[in-house]
């Protein structure tokens, strides 16, 4: 079974600050991936950046990075200049590889407010 | 616009009532989804279906039975609704590779059981 690990229930971030969103996994997948999706107050799941098990280098969206640590099974989320906008919830999923079943299994979120 | 459409987007139920949501999706898509999300809970998966014909159980699957219309459409159907099952739900879609930009989310249903 698949488990995912979201320990800040919530951070605070001022404006044009770095955060880091911390996620930790379980498997026994030898393959799979890893997601995080962004949730704003309106409801709807936005995805923000994906990392495959084998992939050699972190993934990186503009200002979106994913500090993908394989030995310790973290996938932080590093967020770099935040913005007002980025207040919202984060969700960590992952996914295992192969097969038919693709099924996302979720975090339980970490609510980020950026502060002006 | 291509992706996976949610109704109805609210609803309120007595105990004991029935209903169903409905989901539909045009990417053309071989698995779908239905989650529930809880305040502090994140989405756990209710059920999913890994291609037309085929459902299986997810992690709550308590309380809720599914069908696979077709390719299109995944319905989730609460028999005798509980206040427990107040939550948002959510129908996602997902190609047959899974990528990372594979998986499509409908908008979601709120739901309040009273």
């Amino acid at each position: 079974a698949q488990k995912i690990t979201q320990t800040q229930p919530g951070m605070f971030v001022q404006e044009k600050e770095a955060v880091t969103l911390d996620c930790t996994y379980d498997t026994s997948d030898p393959s799979y991936g890893l997601f995080w999706y962004k949730q704003p107050s309106s409801g709807e799941m936005i995805f923000l950046i994906y990392q495959g098990s084998y992939d050699q280098q972190n993934a990186t969206e503009g200002r979106y990075s994913l500090n993908f640590q394989k030995a310790r099974k973290s996938a932080n989320l590093v967020i770099s200049a935040s913005q007002l906008g980025d207040s919202a919830m984060y969700f960590c999923a992952m996914r295992r590889s192969g097969g038919s079943n693709y099924k996302l299994t979720f975090g339980k979120g970490t609510l980020l407010t950026v502060n002006p | 616009n291509a992706g996976v459409t949610q109704t109805p987007k609210f609803q309120v139920l007595k105990t004991g009532q029935s209903m169903t949501l409905q989901c539909a999706q045009d990417m053309n898509h071989n698995s779908m989804y239905w989650y529930r999300q809880d305040p502090g809970m994140g989405l756990r998966l209710i059920y999913y279906s890994a291609s037309e014909g085929t459902t299986d159980k997810g992690e709550v699957p308590n309380g809720y039975n599914v069908s696979r219309l077709n390719k299109r459409e995944f319905s989730l159907r609460l028999e005798l609704a509980a206040p427990s099952q107040t939550s948002v739900y959510f129908c996602a879609s997902s190609g047959l590779e899974g990528g990372p930009n594979g998986y499509t989310f409908g908008s979601g249903t709120r739901l309040t059981v009273v």
